[in-house]
């Protein structure tokens, strides 16, 4: 079965980066693409970017463009959502989710809280 | 790249039908007919209920169906159930990118 496993929850300090990690398993890494979506507590969810598990470059939402970087390592079936110049307003739960290949989301991690506080 | 807008509540009684919409533009609902919708449960991640305005996944109950009429879509829920309650969320492609709906928070009386 299709499994997203992500890394554990953060607490970082305003202006540090955060590295958040998605293991997928039960289905051939390099066949779909994967997406990282936010969600502020008690907010909506903001999508932020997908990345190709094969290669080539991700597209990134514009609002997070030069402070996200997304990438992902095959040898482990390991993509990796990383964030920089961390403010308070980041403080949100990340997930990663994974392309259907139908223009949505069909598997999701379950999700790591990411807390910016001084 | 602006969230598409849906109500933020709704309710309904068990056993009635209520419609969520979801309104975009030209270039992300009324350009693609790749809108989905999702169901989150608090504390859980989101889960798929409606791809391509109106496929549903397997195990994902016919209670639930899509349409979408120009610029805005929609999601049905017909023989509301208790565990129907939850947040939904639609989501739209837009060339090379996507873009999610604020949310509607559905609560059954």
């Amino acid at each position: 079965q299709v499994q997203l496993v992500q890394s554990g929850a953060e607490v970082k300090k305003p202006g540090a980066s955060v590295k958040v990690s998605c293991k997928a398993s039960g289905y051939t890494f390099t066949s779909y693409h994967m997406h990282w979506v936010r969600q502020a507590p008690g907010q909506g969810l903001e999508w932020m970017g997908i990345i190709n598990p094969s290669g080539g470059s991700p597209t990134y939402a514009q609002k997070l463009q030069g402070r996200v970087t997304m990438t992902r390592d095959t040898s482990t079936s390991t993509v990796y959502m990383e964030l920089s110049s961390l403010r308070s307003e980041d403080t949100a739960v990340y997930y990663c989710a994974r392309d259907s290949r139908r223009w949505s989301f069909d598997y999701w991690g379950q999700g790591a809280l990411v807390t910016v506080s001084s | 790249q602006s969230a598409l807008t849906q109500p933020a509540s709704m309710s309904g009684s068990p056993g009635q039908s209520i419609t969520i919409s979801c309104t975009g533009t030209s270039s992300d609902v009324g350009g693609y007919n790749y809108v989905s919708w999702y169901q989150q449960h608090p504390g859980k991640a989101p889960q798929l209920m409606i791809y391509d305005v109106t496929n549903r996944p397997s195990g994902v109950s016919n209670r639930f169906s899509g349409s979408k009429s120009g610029n805005t879509a929609s999601l049905t829920i017909s023989g509301l159930q208790a565990e129907d309650e939850a947040d939904y969320y639609c989501s739209s492609y837009t060339t090379t990118t996507w873009v999610f709906g604020g949310g509607t928070k559905l609560t059954v009386l």
